[in-house]
């Protein structure tokens, strides 16, 4: 079964340090993996996916296929990444993760 | 075209009665997506359409519930005898094929609560 683990609910970090969201999953093949964000009163977007290898907004996500993960990391974080984050996998339908709350303080 | 609408956004039942809802997607996107979220859980997947055909329903898809895509444009979700729980977000999402890849657009959402 498609399964994605998010285990943080929140994350709070100050202006400035590091972040990392961590994100676990279970597929039988090769995943496609995505990030999406939703930031307050704004509705879902994707931020990232895997197989492009880009960085969007100062983010990046490298796939573990050895230790089936795809954390989602930024060094440094600005109050305008505090936001709902979620993992996702799929190729048609989406399975989501919980979702981890990044809330950044100056 | 200002990307995914769905309407209403918020809607209040009583237990028992049908609500629909509808979703307009981006207009030259052939696939359309029915998620629900509840609190504190991520989108759920519920049936997509790829045109007017319906490919796929996930098992959280009740007999009460039903979807169509008509003319292959909006589509409409329909949940008959509502319970409490089927209070949840209900969104929508489209898109269009891009190379392999298939980039989903949400829609804002319709808030649905039974009471």
């Amino acid at each position: 079964a498609q399964r994605v683990t998010q285990p943080e609910k929140l994350l709070s970090v100050f202006k400035g340090a590091p972040v990392e969201l961590k994100c676990n999953y279970s597929y039988s093949g090769s995943p496609e993996l995505f990030w999406y964000v939703q930031y307050s009163r704004q509705r879902l977007q994707l931020l990232l996916r895997h197989i492009s290898r880009e960085s969007i907004k100062g983010f990046t996500a490298d796939l573990n296929k050895g230790e089936t993960s795809f954390h989602l990391k930024k060094p440094f974080a600005q109050e305008e990444d505090s936001a709902m984050y979620y993992c996702a996998l799929g190729f048609q339908k989406l399975v989501f993760g919980t979702g981890t709350r990044l809330l950044v303080s100056p | 075209d200002t990307g995914v609408s769905q309407d209403p956004r918020h809607k209040i039942t009583k237990r028992g009665q049908n609500v629909t809802f509808r979703c307009d997607p981006i207009s030259e996107h052939n696939r359309l997506y029915w998620y629900r979220q509840t609190l504190g859980q991520g989108p759920e997947f519920l049936t997509y359409f790829q045109n007017e055909a319906q490919l796929e329903k996930s098992r959280l898809l009740s007999d009460r519930f039903s979807a169509e895509r008509p003319k292959g444009s909006f589509s409409t979700l329909e949940i008959q005898r509502t319970e409490q729980g089927d209070s949840a977000m209900y969104l929508c999402a489209s898109s269009s094929r891009q190379g392999k890849f298939y980039e989903q657009y949400f829609g804002p959402g319709t808030r649905l609560t039974v009471t």
